[in-house]
């Protein structure tokens, strides 16, 4: 089975902190996704990485980036975080194609005060 | 962009109960997903299914891609079935993310 695993389950921040949330996958795949989830505004897509070092801007990328040194780890950074990035971070991998079924961890719910 | 819209927004079922739940799409797409988010958050992949209809236990959906709708059967509720449903597309026009519905929410009682 495939795991994707998430550094923190609850994570409170401040104001202008810099924000690291990881997310390992085992299974070798190919793509990672980061998507934060609110209420009413169902999954958005941050960005996702198709290879060790590639990114592509998803639907809201603004005040995030990411980093993928290794292929089974992906990185989200919130460089100063603002209160309205409090949300559900959600990651996600796929094998091969980046429409590939997606496999997700169990979320980190962020509250930036 | 394609535009993708869940039916019913909410939904409450006693336990036993059948359910179908609606996800229709505005142009031809690639694939067609299923997700179930429980109510702890965690996302899980139910079918992958561009098109015809495909079973697994209790739980079947059929996509008609031509019409541009996808159907997700929820037949004998139970309460471990409470949660969101999301329906996730590919345009045709555009490969490289999914695009989502907002969901279904449903909670059975038992």
């Amino acid at each position: 089975d495939v795991k994707v695993t998430q550094s923190s389950r609850y994570l409170v921040k401040r104001t202008g902190e810099k924000v690291f949330l990881e997310c390992v996958q085992d299974m070798d795949h190919e793509n990672m996704f980061w998507y934060r989830q609110d209420p009413g505004l169902g999954l958005r897509l941050i960005y996702f990485s198709y290879d060790v070092k590639m990114k592509e801007k998803g639907d809201i990328p603004e005040g995030y980036s990411v980093s993928r040194e290794k292929k089974e780890r992906f990185s989200l950074i919130l460089e100063s975080a603002s209160t309205n990035q409090t949300s559900m971070y959600l990651c996600a991998s796929s094998l091969n194609l980046p429409t590939d079924t997606q496999y997700f961890g169990p979320g980190t719910r962020l509250t930036v005060l | 962009g394609i535009q993708v819209e869940q039916s019913p927004p909410d939904l409450i079922l006693q336990e036993g109960a059948n359910s179908t739940l609606r996800c229709n799409f505005s142009d031809s797409v690639n694939n067609l997903q299923w997700f179930h988010q429980n109510p702890w958050g965690q996302l899980i992949n139910l079918f992958y299914i561009p098109s015809g209809t495909k079973q697994n236990g209790r739980l079947s959906a059929t996509t008609v891609a031509t019409e541009r709708y996808s159907l997700l059967y929820i037949s004998s509720s139970q309460t471990t079935d409470s949660g969101v449903y999301f329906c996730a597309v590919v345009s045709a026009g555009n490969n490289r993310k999914l695009i989502w519905g907002l969901g279904t929410s449903l909670a059975v009682n038992p």
